[in-house]
């Protein structure tokens, strides 16, 4: 399967703790996207990365979040002192620069903040 | 503010029937117009696109129309199929930009 993979699939966690999640993109893709989910609503735009350059993050991307990619292939996203607000699907993407508006997405994380 | 809007949340269609599924925007610096179709448990899978240079694309069952004056788009499946029960989300995207904008989603019940 050549598609984007994300892991874990579903993580559980305690309020406080910090939390890692990663995204292996479509192999050929130099542009990776972060979206966080909630229920009942699409996707939202965390942050992005052309090859290991973060290029834009949005005001969701709190200080407790950092996403790094540091070799341009694939990406952890962190979450330090997890609050349950946190809890939602962390959903990655990935496209070329050239198609970037048809981005591939993963099967998302589920992160639940008991 | 939301900026893509899917005003139903559910829509429940006999097989073989037409499915028309809406969405609104606000944003008039939108350019770019997709649908996704996601299914429980996997990430949403694009389906089909638009450029805000046309005003209806087709593939295969699937046709999506843009009316730019109305802020209105629409994706039509015919004939449906009870495997295109799923949610669907459409998105858009500005000029050069980096990121989409999702609706809400509207979830389709194909009835056998």
């Amino acid at each position: 399967d050549t598609g984007v993979s994300q892991d874990p699939r579903h993580k559980i966690t305690k309020r406080g703790q910090n939390v890692t999640f990663r995204c292996d993109p479509i192999s050929e893709h130099n542009r990776l996207y972060w979206y966080r989910q909630t229920l009942g609503q699409g996707p939202e735009f965390l942050t992005y990365f052309q090859n290991e350059a973060q290029l834009e993050k949005s005001r969701l991307l709190s200080d407790r979040f950092s996403a790094e990619r540091p070799k341009g292939s694939f990406s952890t996203l962190e979450i330090q002192r997890t609050e349950q607000g946190d809890s939602a699907m962390y959903l990655c993407a990935s496209s070329l620069i050239l198609s970037y508006n048809e981005q591939f997405f993963g099967p998302g994380t589920r992160l639940t903040v008991l | 503010d939301q900026q893509v809007k899917q005003n139903s949340p559910s829509l429940s269609v006999q097989e073989g029937r037409i499915s028309i599924l809406n969405c609104d925007y606000t944003n008039s610096m939108f350019d770019y117009f997709l649908w996704y179709k996601k299914y429980p448990a996997e990430g949403p899978t694009f389906l089909i696109s638009i450029s805000s240079i046309k005003d209806k694309n087709e593939d295969g069952r699937f046709t999506v129309f843009l009316n730019k004056s109305a802020k209105h788009l629409s994706l039509h499946i015919v004939p449906s199929q009870p495997g295109d029960s799923a949610v669907y989300f459409c998105a858009a995207s500005v000029v050069d930009g980096n990121k989409l904008v999702f609706g809400a989603g509207t979830i389709l019940r194909v009835k056998s």
